[in-house]
């Protein structure tokens, strides 16, 4: 079957550097997405991999690396707006996105 | 610009009665359309999907019915809704096929059915 795993929660302090990773097995690849929801919102689309290396984008950045199924969502610099849920899911061979259940990530001052 | 209605905010429906959530988009022209259901500590699951007007795709079996009636717009619908029904609706649309396929998500209706 087809799986994205991802920490469940994660607490950082205001202004420190967090890493959110995410593992993908699925059929096929043909990108990953990052989306960022807070607490009862609408998902908001962050980044997008295809290829494997690291997308730089403010003070969220975006990892992939394909042959290991991974990627990660590196913050910088966290303000405590960025306490939401980080979703990692990845269109696989028939261009259907899988979702991962989400990263609640808690920014304490 | 591109926007997203979808409506109501938050619903609450006695078990048995029926459903109709409607989403609009604007500013865009033969979006593909979507409605996800998010329950707690899952995954967005895709519950319907069209890429144009009358054409509808499934994802999951249950009680649930989409329909397009018009090029901009989405309705989820049930005859009789269920406990299990509970969740986070959220519509969304995108254009382009393949590979990179932004999504823009509608602000979302929290149903609970009692």
């Amino acid at each position: 079957g087809q799986n994205i795993d991802q920490p469940t929660e994660m607490t950082a302090t205001e202004g420190a550097i967090v890493q959110i990773n995410c593992t993908y097995q699925t059929s096929g690849f043909n990108g990953l997405f990052w989306y960022q929801q807070h607490a009862g919102e609408a998902p908001t689309f962050l980044s997008y991999n295809v290829l494997d290396g690291l997308e730089e984008k403010g003070r969220f950045s975006s990892f992939l690396s394909r042959s290991k199924g991974y990627s990660y969502l590196l913050l910088k610099e966290l303000q405590m707006k960025d306490s939401a849920s980080y979703l990692c899911a990845v269109m696989d061979s028939n261009y259907q996105l899988i979702w991962g259940a989400g990263t609640k990530l808690i920014i304490k001052p | 610009s591109q926007t997203i209605h979808q409506w109501p905010a938050t619903l609450v429906q006695p078990v048995g009665s029926p459903l109709s959530l409607e989403c609009t988009v604007e500013g865009t022209s033969n979006p593909n359309l979507y409605w996800y259901r998010q329950a707690a500590g899952r995954g967005l699951q895709l519950l319907f999907y069209s890429v144009g007007i009358g054409q509808i795709s499934s994802e999951v079996p249950q009680n649930l019915s989409a329909s397009r009636p018009q090029d901009r717009q989405f309705i989820l619908s049930s005859k009789k809704l269920l406990l299990s029904d509970s969740g986070f609706y959220l519509c969304a649309w995108s254009v382009g096929t393949g590979g990179f396929e932004k999504l823009f998500f509608g602000s979302g209706t929290q149903l609970s059915v009692l």
